[in-house]
C-alpha cells in the first residue's frame, strides 16, 4: 500500500536558519502530494502541493518538488521565522480505485524557531 | 473559502456514555467528508471516508457500530462515538473534499475528547 516517510523530529532552528525536512513516498500510482502544517491548537492547512513529476509547489517561502526519480518531496525554507514553528506533514493522495483520494499521512515533524 | 467547522471544539464525557462530534462545510458543498484521529505526537490515521447519502467506509481495525458515521447532507457529516472508553480519548479531525476538487482536502480544526 502507499506509505510516506518523513524526517523525525524535533527540529529545532534559529531564525533565518535554512530548513530542509525530508519526505519520500511509496505508492501504487501517480499520487499528488502535499504538505501540511498544523500550528499549536488549530487544524491542519495545505501548505503547498504539487500533482506531477517535476512540479514544485511553492507558497509562503516554503517549497517543495516532486521528483519521481527519487520518490521524494522535501520541504525547504531559506530562512525560517518564529512564526513558522509548528508540525509540518507530508502527504500522498493517490485513487484507491474507488474514487476517494484518500490521504496518506507522515508521522509529521515538529519545527521549532527560537529568536 | 473552503471552511470546515467542527464542534464541539472540546469534550469530556464518562465513560459509557455516547458523544457526537459534528463537522461542517461551510461555504462549500463536500461529496466526501472524512474522519481522522491523532494520537499525541503522531500523524492522523484514517477512521472512515463518508459519502453523502450512502454507508460510510470505515478502515480496517475501526469498528462501525462504535464509531457511527452518519454523512446526511453535502455540508454536514456526524461522527458518533458509542459506548465511550478511556482508551477512545484522542484528537478527531474531520476533512472534507469538495465537489469540484478530485484531491484536495480541507480540514477541520478538530475535536479533542476525553473520556473519564
Amino acid at each position: 500500500g502507499d506509505s510516506v516517510t518523513q524526517m523525525e523530529g524535533p527540529v529545532t532552528l534559529s531564525e533565518e536558519a535554512f530548513l530542509t525536512i525530508n519526505c519520500t513516498y511509496t505508492a501504487t500510482g501517480y499520487p499528488s502530494l502535499f504538505w501540511y502544517v498544523q500550528y499549536p491548537g488549530e487544524g491542519l492547512q495545505l501548505l503547498l502541493k504539487a500533482t506531477k513529476a517535476d512540479d514544485k509547489g511553492s507558497n509562503k517561502g516554503f517549497e517543495a518538488t516532486y521528483r519521481k526519480e527519487t520518490t521524494s518531496f522535501h520541504l525547504e525554507k531559506g530562512s525560517v521565522q518564529v512564526s513558522d514553528s509548528a508540525v509540518y506533514f507530508c502527504a500522498l493522495s493517490d485513487d484507491s480505485g474507488a474514487g476517494s483520494y484518500q490521504l496518506t499521512f507522515g508521522k509529521g515533524t515538529k519545527l521549532s524557531v527560537i529568536p | 473559502g473552503a471552511v470546515v467547522s467542527q464542534h464541539p471544539s472540546r469534550v469530556i464525557c464518562k465513560s459509557g456514555t455516547s458523544v457526537k462530534i459534528e463537522c461542517r462545510s461551510l461555504d462549500f458543498q463536500a461529496t466526501t467528508m472524512f474522519w481522522y484521529r491523532q494520537f499525541p505526537k503522531q500523524s492522523l490515521m484514517l477512521m472512515a471516508t463518508s459519502n453523502e447519502g450512502s454507508k460510510a467506509t470505515y478502515e480496517q481495525g475501526v469498528e462501525k457500530d462504535k464509531f457511527l458515521i452518519n454523512h446526511a447532507s453535502l455540508t454536514l457529516s456526524t461522527l458518533t462515538v458509542t459506548s465511550a472508553h478511556p482508551e477512545d480519548s484522542s484528537f478527531y479531525i474531520c476533512s472534507a473534499r469538495a465537489v469540484t476538487s478530485s484531491y484536495e482536502q480541507y480540514f477541520g480544526p478538530g475535536t479533542r475528547l476525553t473520556v473519564t
